[in-house]
């Protein structure tokens, strides 16, 4: 069974880079036919799609986060990160990690989720 | 890119019908048919409830289905459970190779 597992500081000063892991087991991270992809929800909120990367280096991100966040793949150790830079408040949320299925471009599998609170 | 619109809420009794909306534009919704919807109980992290716009996975009961004409897609749930009180979201593919969600919609059973 495919499971994901978010794992972050927790708290984070405003201007600061949150750094954020996903360890993956039951896939590989490394499969042809999957992207990942990672996924915000603010307290309270609905839920914004954060960017996607694929194994080979190809990614795509939400415009909208201006060029602050980077996915990266880390094969030896299967897992997915997300690096967000120059947080501010309105960074505070839940970050899921999920899988993304290549052909039909759903998330599969999810993670549980990792609270970042942005606060000094 | 804006999100795409779906009803704050819709509520029913159990065994009765709900149908959630999910507006976009021809850059999403309307441009392809990578729809999917998603299941969010309080506390917890969504679950794929359709894909493709129709498609159930395995473990996903026959009583959700989705459909889709133009712009519009839409989820419905045919004899309502108790279990079926969550938020529900849409998702599309875009155009620009990004995904965006709905607003999300919570369901009520009444």
């Amino acid at each position: 069974q495919v499971h994901l597992q978010e794992s972050g500081p927790g708290l984070v000063k405003p201007s600061e880079t949150v750094s954020l892991t996903c360890a993956v087991s039951g896939a590989s991270v490394t499969n042809n036919l999957h992207w990942w992809t990672w996924v915000r929800q603010a307290p309270g909120k609905g839920l914004e799609w954060i960017g996607e990367r694929y194994h080979t280096g190809l990614s795509h991100y939400n415009p909208s986060l201006m060029g602050r966040a980077t996915i990266s793949v880390d094969k030896s150790k299967n897992q997915i990160s997300l690096t967000l830079r120059s947080v501010t408040a309105a960074d505070t949320a839940v970050y899921y990690c999920a899988r993304v299925e290549g052909p039909t471009s759903d998330f599969d599998y999810w993670g549980q989720g990792t609270l970042v609170t942005v606060s000094s | 890119q804006s999100a795409l619109t779906q009803p704050p809420s819709v509520s029913g009794s159990p065994g009765q019908s709900v149908t959630i909306s999910c507006t976009g534009t021809s850059s999403d919704v309307g441009s392809d048919n990578r729809v999917s919807w998603y299941q969010q109980p309080p506390g917890t992290a969504p679950r794929l409830m359709i894909y493709e716009v129709t498609n159930r996975p395995s473990g996903v009961p026959d009583r959700f289905s989705g459909s889709k004409s133009g712009n519009t897609a839409s989820l419905t749930i045919s004899g309502l459970q108790a279990e079926d009180e969550a938020d529900y979201y849409c998702s599309s593919y875009t155009s620009s190779s990004t995904y965006v969600f709905g607003t999300g919609t919570t369901v009520t059973v009444l």
